[in-house]
């Protein structure tokens, strides 16, 4: 089963605009990633938030991490036709057994 | 070595035969994932090793499915008797073990359609 929803399923924007994917689990977490993937096959790590941690940020992305809503954001600011994407969150569960299970996905198209 | 490797990167069967997917996760990463992820889909979790501690088959979707890991490196994961419903992508995916999180490293992935 997935633990991690995320919204929109698909998304368009021109380039230089903000894109904002949001991610909803279940249940309750030590860490949520988010991983980016091109063209259906391997996925490359963005960044990881830890459940003590609100916000961070790399480069152009923007997370923020609400426990008591379970929920993520990943902002990509100043978007490029290069960030165009599906984009993936990923949570383990307190149990610790750092089993990651990842959410529906957002597909980002950013057109030039 | 410097990626983790999967073989084949596609694989054609006929329905009822058996296939193995091969993963080779970079060197000295003590976790490996496998999920799959069907067309336009997002990942299914199938199995996860850490270490020498007994796998979490958690996520195998049948019994026609396996897998196991030799030597603490490289991973072979079998599905027995294939079905049309077995074609997807599977993707593999090793971490070294962190502090509180494991940042995964995914393989390119073997495309699987059963005929």
């Amino acid at each position: 089963s997935q633990q991690g929803e995320e919204d929109p399923q698909a998304l368009s924007i021109q380039e230089g605009e903000n894109a904002t994917m949001n991610c909803s689990y279940k249940t309750s977490i030590n860490n949520l990633q988010w991983y980016r993937q091109n063209s259906g096959r391997g996925l490359v790590h963005l960044i990881l938030i830890r459940s003590n941690e609100r916000e961070k940020h790399s480069g152009r992305l923007r997370v923020t991490l609400d426990t008591s809503k379970k929920s993520s954001s990943l902002l990509i600011t100043a978007s490029r036709a290069a960030d165009t994407a599906s984009y993936f969150c990923a949570t383990d569960t307190l149990m610790g057994t750092y089993k990651y299970i990842f959410g529906t996905g957002t597909r980002l198209k950013v057109l030039a | 070595g410097a990626g983790v490797s999967q073989s084949p990167s596609n694989k054609v069967t006929e329905k009822g035969k058996d296939v193995e997917l091969r993963c080779d996760p970079i060197s000295g990463h003590t976790a490996l994932y496998w999920y799959r992820q069907s067309l336009g889909q997002g990942l299914e979790f199938l199995i996860y090793f850490q270490g020498n501690s007994a796998p979490d088959k958690s996520g195998l979707p049948s019994d026609r499915f396996s897998a196991e890991r030799t030597g603490g490196s490289v991973s072979t994961l079998t599905i027995q008797r294939t079905q049309q419903e077995d074609s997807a992508v599977y993707l593999c995916a090793s971490s070294f073990r962190g502090t509180g999180a494991n940042v995964l490293t995914f393989g390119a992935g073997s495309r699987l359609t059963v005929l």
